[in-house]
């Protein structure tokens, strides 16, 4: 079974930019969270999808959205990017019912000159 | 809110041997779940073990063990027989039980240096 893929991996943008990123789940998976990593602020928790409905969202600008299709495939976008927004981002998928394992993609690192 | 603690940035351990490395959480919830990721230098998040809060019984995945005490609110886990491949960061991660999601807080990390 294919693990969860992220496109692209690497980006780089300029400052005012917007940016969209794309993660496609496990096969039979109905959920994708999405996490930014910096080395200032760690781990942090974007937001959460299910069944193309936002369940969980975390402490972000609203320059920070997301989305999901019908197939589980998740995109999110960053609108008018700061350089504070350079990041590794992640998105892990999981069945979403039940406490089960969350599988995590390589991440996408945005670069933001 | 949750809050989880790694209060050691760096640890290193000699191939072979045992290595712990220490979590500490802040909750007012009685049912969650804890788990440790491991991070290598790809970026790659990998579930290393996973403790329910409502099991008295340490979990364990092979070389891999956890010591969890619930009115500590401690979760430390212990690498035995230390290899090269352990190298990596470490992360220790809170879900809630009751709250809906797969919403996971992360601690710090802890950077672990494998020496041969």
């Amino acid at each position: 079974k294919a693990g969860v893929t992220q496109t692209p991996r690497y980006l780089i943008k300029t400052r005012g930019q917007q940016v969209t990123l794309s993660c496609s789940p496990i096969s039979g998976h109905r959920s994708v969270s999405w996490y930014q990593q910096t080395p200032g602020q760690g781990l942090q928790f974007l937001f959460e999808y299910f069944s193309e409905t936002q369940r969980n969202k975390g402490n972000f600008p609203g320059r920070f959205s997301g989305r999901q299709f019908s197939n589980s495939r998740s995109e999110m976008n960053v609108s008018t990017l700061e350089l504070g927004d350079s990041a590794l981002y992640l998105c892990a998928s999981s069945l979403g019912q039940g406490v089960n394992e969350q599988y995590f993609g390589p991440g996408t690192r945005l670069t933001v000159t | 809110a949750q809050t989880v603690t790694q209060s050691q940035p760096e640890m290193s351990v000699q191939e072979a041997e045992t290595v712990t490395l220490s979590c500490t959480y802040d909750t007012s919830e009685s049912d969650y779940y804890l788990f440790w990721y491991k991070q290598p230098p790809s970026r790659q998040m990998i579930l290393v073990i996973r403790q329910e809060a409502y099991k008295q019984q340490n979990a364990t995945e092979n070389r891999f063990s956890v010591n969890f005490q619930k009115a500590a609110k401690s979760f430390s886990l212990k690498i035995s027989d230390s290899q090269l491949g352990d190298a990596a960061m470490y992360f220790c991660a809170y879900r809630s039980e009751w709250a809906s999601g797969s919403r996971l807080t992360f601690g710090e990390g802890t950077q672990l240096t494998v020496n041969p």
